[in-house]
């Protein structure tokens, strides 16, 4: 069975500094999608980024990035430039693809992100 | 605009009343889910769908039915609702990934009380 593990329930950075927060996963399949999600105050759900486990290269958005150590199992999110609006609670998930199906999402726990002005 | 909507947003009500919570999607999105999201725990999958009548469990059906009658709605059923499903329920959306997995969007979530 797939398992998601965010290791750190709450965090806080101050604004304009970098925040990493920290995701591992467990799976013996080789091919996956692995997601993170922002869920603000307002409790909707905001895909961050997105990263496909057979692509070597970081996926990057904006301010948001990556780091992937799939030999690790390994799928942290930096978050540069840290703004108040980034405050939220943030979720890791995984998916399996089975080429031209897929499996269901499965979710960490969370972090909690507080930016401090 | 593309969206996912849940109705209603906000309900409480008494054990053992049988309540549906709506999801309708606007994207043509073969895939749909409804998830529970309970503090400490994440989100959790109860049931999904990936096409119209074809529906299975997910990791917490207990409790719960769904339907898929029409590709744009997918309710949830509470037959007789218990204290022990007073959460945050998201309905979620997607493309059935062919040949990847398509990103899953999320409707706004419906918060549920049970007394």
């Amino acid at each position: 069975a797939q398992t998601v593990t965010q290791s750190q329930p709450e965090m806080s950075v101050q604004e304009a500094e970098t925040v990493t927060l920290s995701c591992t996963y467990d799976t013996s399949e080789n091919n996956y999608y692995l997601f993170w999600y922002k869920q603000p105050p307002s409790r909707q759900m905001i895909l961050v980024i997105r990263q496909e486990a057979y692509k070597q290269q970081n996926a990057t958005e904006n301010r948001f990035s990556v780091n992937f150590q799939k030999a690790a199992k390994s799928f942290s999110l930096k978050i540069s430039d840290s703004q108040l609006g980034d405050t939220a609670m943030y979720f890791c998930a995984f998916i399996l693809n089975y080429g031209g199906s897929q499996g269901n999402l499965i979710f960490g726990k969370g972090t909690k992100l507080s930016v401090k002005p | 605009e593309a969206q996912v909507t849940q109705n209603p947003r906000y309900l409480i009500t008494v054990t053992g009343k049988k309540l549906t919570v709506t999801c309708s999607q606007n994207m043509n999105h073969e895939y749909m889910s409804w998830y529970r999201q309970d503090p400490g725990l994440g989100l959790r999958q109860i049931y999904y769908s990936m096409n119209v009548e074809v529906t299975d469990k997910g990791d917490v059906p207990e409790g719960y039915k769904v339907s898929r009658k029409e590709k744009r709605n997918f309710p949830l059923i509470l037959e007789s609702p218990s204290p022990n499903q007073t959460s945050l329920y998201f309905c979620a959306s997607s493309l059935l990934g062919n040949p990847r997995p398509d990103t899953q969007y999320f409707g706004p979530g419906t918060r549920l009380t049970v007394l």
